[in-house]
């Protein structure tokens, strides 16, 4: 099946430590997103990659990193400066272009104890 | 920045109603898209449409790019369409296909 998966679902994490959520999409897209959803919010966008080996921030990527060494893998790293990182994670793929559609994942619930 | 305006913001039907979404957008677009999320999260899409009029099923959208708004349709609403729809636009200037998201209109259908 064609698609963009995400793991974990569900990620509980203690405060002070990174924590990594991957995504991974076989729909041969060049370009992937990271965004973050705060309850009764819209969208945000944290970072995005148009090619491989190389990412740009987006709106919000203050305490956040992501590697983009194959082309079908954008995992995102929530370190401890991000100062308020409970939230839903969503990643997204499209064909790169501002013309063409983007796909979102089914997402990660992050939770900081 | 491009701003992206949804109403309603929240709406309540009775099984079988119809409804009308809006969406307004400050500045000239390259993509629009509508989508439905799910009560799990899962963001559905629901229309690529920067303009024109589309349908599939019981919802239909139409985007009137001149005049920087776009509205949803959803004809006899059933209890499944619940949830919150957004919209989200790409700007014209906009280089990497980013999308800037509405707030969102959250529709419960009773039955």
């Amino acid at each position: 099946d064609g698609g963009i998966t995400q793991s974990p679902k569900y990620l509980f994490r203690k405060e002070g430590q990174n924590v990594t959520l991957s995504c991974e999409q076989n729909l041969n897209h060049d370009a992937m997103y990271w965004y973050r959803q705060d309850p009764g919010q819209g969208l945000r966008l944290i970072y995005y990659s148009q090619i491989v080996n190389d990412f740009q921030k987006g709106d919000i990527a203050e305490g956040y990193s992501v590697s983009r060494e194959k082309k079908e893998s954008f995992p995102l790293t929530v370190t401890s400066a991000q100062k308020n990182p409970t939230a839903f994670y969503l990643c997204a793929s499209s064909t790169g272009t501002s013309y063409n559609e983007q796909f979102f994942g089914p997402g990660t619930r992050l939770t900081v104890l | 920045g491009i701003q992206v305006e949804q109403s309603p913001p929240d709406l309540i039907l009775q099984e079988g109603a119809n409804s009308t979404l809006r969406c307004n957008f400050s500045d000239s677009v390259n993509n629009l898209q509508w989508f439905h999320q799910n009560p799990w999260g899962q963001l559905i899409n629901l229309f690529y449409i920067p303009s024109g009029t589309k349908q599939n099923g019981r919802l239909s959208a139409t985007t009137v790019a001149t005049e920087r708004y776009s509205l949803l349709y959803i004809s006899s609403s059933q209890t499944t369409d619940s949830g919150v729809y957004f919209c989200a636009v790409v700007p014209r200037n906009n280089a990497g296909n980013m999308l800037t998201f509405g707030g969102g209109t959250r529709l419960m259908v009773k039955p």
